[in-house]
Parts: C-alpha cells; structure tokens; sequence
C-alpha cells in the first residue's frame, strides 16, 4: 500500500524551529516532496528532496531523510507567522503521479 | 508569470444540477491532474492525463463525474448529477515533462470550492 503519514497538527512559539515529520511505506520512492498550502490557496512545493540524499538545506528550511525508517522531516528554523500554514509531503515512484500525506497544520504562537 | 488557473473560484448549486469545473494548465505541460480536498478525507487524486490522455482515474466514482482535455489548454471536470457529499474543493495541477525540472514538480490552481445544498 502507499500510505504517507503526518501527525495533523503542530503549534510552535514564533522564532522558534519546527519539525514537521511524515513516514511512508514505500521504500522505492525517487523524489520526496515537502509543499505548502496557505488558507485558500492552492499548494505550492517547497522543497524536494531525492532519495539518494540523506539531507538538504534551503535557507530557513533543512529536509533529512532515514531510508531506513522512512522518515522525512522538514526542519522550519526562525518560525514566523507566514509560515503558518499546511504543511504536505509526498512521494514519488518514478512517474508523475504524487502519494500526499494528510498534511500537517502547522500554527505560530506570538 | 505563469500559473494555473481555474474557474469557477466558488460554485453553490442544488443537488441533482450538473457542475463544471475548468481548468488552464501552465502552458507546455504535458500533465494535469485533478484533486479532491476536503476535511474528512484530505487531499484525494481524482484523474491525471498526460499529453490529453487518461492515465488514472481510478479516483473518480464514474457513474458521476467524468474529466476530459478537449486540448492542450483546458481540462474539465464534470459532476453530473451533483450531491451534497461532492462538496469539496477541487484542485487541478499540471507539471512539466519529466526531467525537464525537479523530478516530478506539480504546480496547483487556486481551487474551485464546491458547495453542493
């Protein structure tokens, strides 16, 4: 099966850093994918990652991934208000066809 | 700056009436998708095309909804006859050739929130 998983909510104190985490099944993913969805917004991607790598960095924003638990993580460091939003991983198998997760709700504190 | 867009933006219509979403991909991508959003069952794949052909639509309940790419600038998607559970927004993607950017890359419209009473 392809089931991609993510705790739905996460509440962080602003300045701080988030972690949003997502699991999957399927070890034979190529690209990992972190995206975004602002309220009535579309998504929008963030940042990718390929299964080969074991981290990216991207400014505020740092993605790890364990093969071996099939753990991907997205790292928000210095959290502002802006990046409140929804948070989606997904994956890919080698065609154009995306496995989202159920997204992460993720909310700033003042 | 190019983006997808779709219409309408926001739909209310009574069961039974038939619905019509439209959707523009970005121009020169060869895939479009179409997705369910709603609180219950998150974000759902309905059908995908590449190059105007179906490729999946193993997400959409056919007896009532049906997608098609008359050409390469417009999909649509029709729900006929309408019910309230079909209340959802509805996004459309589309994404470039493989290979030719970040893997596999979707861009989304803005969604069509359909309200269905």
């Amino acid at each position: 099966g392809e089931d991609v998983e993510q705790s739905l909510f996460l509440s962080v104190r602003e300045g701080d850093s988030s972690v949003i985490n997502c699991t999957y099944t399927d070890s034979s993913s190529t690209y990992l994918y972190w995206y975004k969805q602002e309220p009535g917004a579309g998504l929008q991607l963030l940042t990718y990652i390929f299964s080969n790598m074991d981290m990216k960095q991207d400014q505020r924003l740092t993605v790890l991934l364990n093969k071996k638990d099939k753990h991907l993580s997205l790292r928000i460091a210095d959290t502002q208000t802006g990046d409140s939003a929804i948070y989606f991983c997904a994956e890919t198998f080698g065609n154009e066809k995306l496995t989202f997760g159920t997204g992460t709700r993720l909310t700033i504190i003042p | 700056d190019a983006r997808v867009t779709q219409t309408p933006r926001h739909k209310v219509t009574e069961m039974g009436q038939e619905v019509t979403m439209r959707c523009q991909p970005i121009l020169g991508h060869n895939t479009v998708f179409w997705y369910r959003q709603t609180m219950m069952q998150g974000l759902e794949l309905l059908a995908y095309f590449r190059n105007r052909a179906p490729l999946d639509d193993s997400g959409m309940p056919k007896d009532r909804f049906s997608a098609e790419m008359p050409d390469a600038t417009l999909a649509t998607l029709k729900i006929q006859p309408s019910e309230p559970r079909d209340s959802a927004v509805y996004f459309c993607a589309s994404g470039p050739r493989a290979g030719t950017t970040l893997g596999y890359e979707q861009f989304f419209g803005p969604g069509t929130r359909l309200t269905v009473l």
